[in-house]
């Protein structure tokens, strides 16, 4: 079963505004990661986020944590047409021994 | 070269046919992962090894097994391909805390 469930499922926005995806879970965590997915290519790690934290950046990205909610959103600024991929949350689970249980996705389409 | 490669990159099979992906990693991480996406299911773990004589089930291990030759060695067969095995498949590498996976470029299995 998922442990992550991204929101909304797809995105699109215009070059330059800001996109905002969001990622709720199930169980308690020891940290959530994101990762990204150009069309059938591997993933990137973008950001992790410890269950300590409540916000983390880096460059444009920023990354909220809301543990009281079982809750994360991944904010990209300033958007570019190089942005438009498939984004996904991941959480590494308290009781999982630090696998990553990954969401189904947000797919980002950023217009020129 | 990439840190994590994968092969096949693509392969075509038929129903019943026995066949293994193999993946080779060179981040000396000695945690492997295979992972299998669907289109909007995101990624689901098939199996993982934590070291050369540790191998664990995912969530859908069925009709698959895994070899772990070396620290850097981690393949995957099926026994006896099915249709429904039709899939990207992806393997993993990370560190002893899993705090930033790193991707192979994926094997786009066909099984007709």
């Amino acid at each position: 079963s998922q442990q992550g469930e991204e929101d909304p499922q797809a995105l699109s926005i215009q070059e330059g505004e800001n996109a905002t995806m969001n990622c709720s879970y199930k169980t308690s965590i020891n940290n959530l990661q994101w990762y990204r997915q150009n069309s059938g290519r591997g993933l990137v790690h973008l950001i992790l986020i410890r269950s300590n934290e409540r916000e983390k950046h880096s460059g444009r990205l920023r990354v909220t944590l809301d543990t009281s909610k079982k809750s994360s959103s991944l904010l990209i600024t300033a958007s570019r047409a190089a942005d438009t991929a498939s984004y996904f949350c991941a959480t590494d689970r308290m009781d999982s021994s630090y696998k990553l249980i990954f969401g189904s996705g947000t797919r980002l389409l950023v217009r020129p | 070269d990439a840190d994590v490669t994968q092969t096949p990159r693509n392969r075509i099979t038929k129903t019943g046919k026995r066949i293994m992906l193999e993946c080779s990693q060179t981040k000396g991480h000695d945690r492997m992962y295979w992972y299998r996406q669907d289109p909007g299911l995101g990624l689901r773990l098939i199996y993982y090894s934590f070291d050369v004589k540790d191998i664990n089930k995912g969530e859908i291990s069925d009709g698959y097994s895994v070899s772990r030759q070396a620290q850097a060695k981690f393949s995957l067969s099926l026994e006896s391909a099915i249709p429904n095995q039709t899939a990207l498949y992806f393997c993993a590498t990370s560190d002893f805390r899993g705090q930033g996976y790193t991707f192979g470029s994926g094997t786009r299995l066909t099984v007709v």
